[in-house]
């Protein structure tokens, strides 16, 4: 069954450094999603992609937080300066087509620690 | 602002016992979510639910949805251990935007 896949699973960084979270989202979707969750809190939103641009983003998705699909497979998330409080598992989520009685389908998750 | 709020938060129970949980949300939406997540782990889709008077089972969970008390319910039967995770209910607005989660709901069940 097809399915979402993140890299890594797991990044370490110093505050202040960039950091790229990678997502393949399922093929045949159109809308893509970055979530968060800091540990033992809620999934909270952050963006939401769609025909190649920024459909909706959240307060928390400031200037220092970038989304890129550089090419046909791949969905970027950046983050340019991280600081402590950016440590929390991202995920990447997909969706296939609005209309479809269907759900967003979330990848495994990188867990992303700033020291 | 869409809120969506859960309870309880967290849950013991026993295997075989029957329980509800309930999520409540603050705007008008047809659509709502259940998926389940197992310690770090990513969420896994449990149910959509996307009319008033929406109602799912699988196995000994079952899931309904009355969007005029904009409130859904998790209804699990004869508990087992495999069931232990966190439960998070979701709703969003309109096909393809934003979820919005609830707090999510820590089950336990005991042997």
């Amino acid at each position: 069954e097809p399915e979402v896949t993140q890299t890594p699973s797991h990044q370490v960084t110093q505050m202040g450094q960039e950091v790229i979270l990678r997502c393949v989202p399922i093929s045949n979707h159109l809308y893509f999603y970055w979530y968060r969750q800091i540990l033992g809190q809620k999934v909270e939103f952050l963006v939401s992609f769609y025909n190649n641009e920024i459909s909706e983003k959240s307060e928390i998705f400031d200037d220092q937080f970038s989304v890129e699909r550089p090419d046909g497979s791949n969905f970027t998330l950046k983050i340019r300066s991280t600081k402590l409080e950016d440590s929390a598992m991202y995920f990447c989520a997909s969706f296939r087509l609005a209309g479809v009685t269907d759900t967003q389908y979330f990848g495994p998750g990188t867990r992303l620690t700033v020291l | 602002e869409l809120k969506v709020e859960q309870n309880p938060l967290f849950l013991s129970m026993q295997e075989g016992k029957n329980y509800t949980i309930y999520c409540n949300y603050s705007t008008t939406s047809d659509r709502l979510y259940w998926y389940r997540q197992d310690p770090g782990k990513s969420l896994e889709s449990l149910f959509v639910l996307l009319s008033n008077g929406a109602v799912k089972q699988e196995g000994r969970l079952m899931a309904s949805l009355d969007t005029k008390a904009r409130l859904s319910t998790l209804h699990i039967t004869a508990a087992v251990h495999d069931l232990s995770a966190t439960y998070f209910c979701a709703v969003d607005i309109g096909s393809g935007s934003r979820l919005t989660f609830g707090e999510g709901t820590q089950l336990t069940v005991n042997p």
